[in-house]
């Protein structure tokens, strides 16, 4: 299957600090999806973004197929954004989407 | 805003026991997934179903595990004889064509 690394593994912010995490895929994708998991386990949906650049309040997030690679931009970070972030993409061939191993992420006030 | 569900949302089961993880998809979805999440490590894909059968299933997803659409609205995972090391969270999800939205999660603790 599609092969996902994510940097950082771990983040740590003060309050108020931008952020950019990566996801860097294997093979072509037809479907890319990030996914904040909160401390109670939740995955929560964040962005489906195949391709192209989408902004969803202080989030935003870019993905360049062709070379590849997905960002995930944290702006203004707050407390609430803590947690595990997950790329997951899915291969042209294959039903499944592929999850990173995720970044975890710490803001601090 | 229509949501996947789950139950139960924690499940503890002695070593060898069989137990039924339980979902009801997205209404008008047409794939659905189930996925599990080993203590703090990622999401790891188990099968896919689509038709009325399965479209897709990882190494994971051995003899033991098995999934069935029993009517129009639910979505079953059974695990028939349960080892510790099924101990996990299990996501089921579902997708009409594109975005695919996660349940909360069941935590099966096999003991």
């Amino acid at each position: 299957g599609i092969q996902v690394e994510q940097s950082p593994p771990d983040l740590i912010l003060q309050e108020g600090a931008n952020s950019t995490l990566r996801c860097n895929f294997s093979d072509s994708v037809n479907n890319l999806q990030w996914f904040h998991q909160n401390p109670w386990g939740q995955l929560i949906n964040l962005f489906y973004i195949p391709s192209g650049t989408k902004q969803n309040g202080r989030l935003s997030a870019t993905t360049v197929a062709t070379e590849r690679y997905s960002l995930l931009y944290i702006s203004s970070s707050q407390t609430t954004d803590s947690g595990v972030y997950f790329c997951a993409p899915k291969g042209d061939s294959g039903y499944a989407l592929n999850f990173g191993k995720g970044t975890s992420l710490l803001v601090t006030p | 805003e229509p949501e996947v569900t789950q139950t139960p949302s924690h499940q503890v089961t002695q070593m060898g026991q069989e137990v039924i993880l339980r979902c009801v998809p997205i209404s008008n979805h047409l794939y659905f997934y189930w996925y599990r999440q080993i203590l703090g490590q990622k999401v790891e894909f188990l099968v896919s179903f689509y038709n009325n059968e399965i479209s897709e299933k990882s190494e994971i997803f051995d003899d033991q595990f098995s999934v069935e659409r029993p009517d129009g609205s639910n979505f079953t995972l059974k695990i028939r004889s349960t080892k510790l090391e099924d101990s996990a969270m299990y996501f089921c999800a579902s997708m009409l064509g594109t975005e695919a939205f996660f349940g909360q999660g069941t935590r099966l603790t096999v003991v």
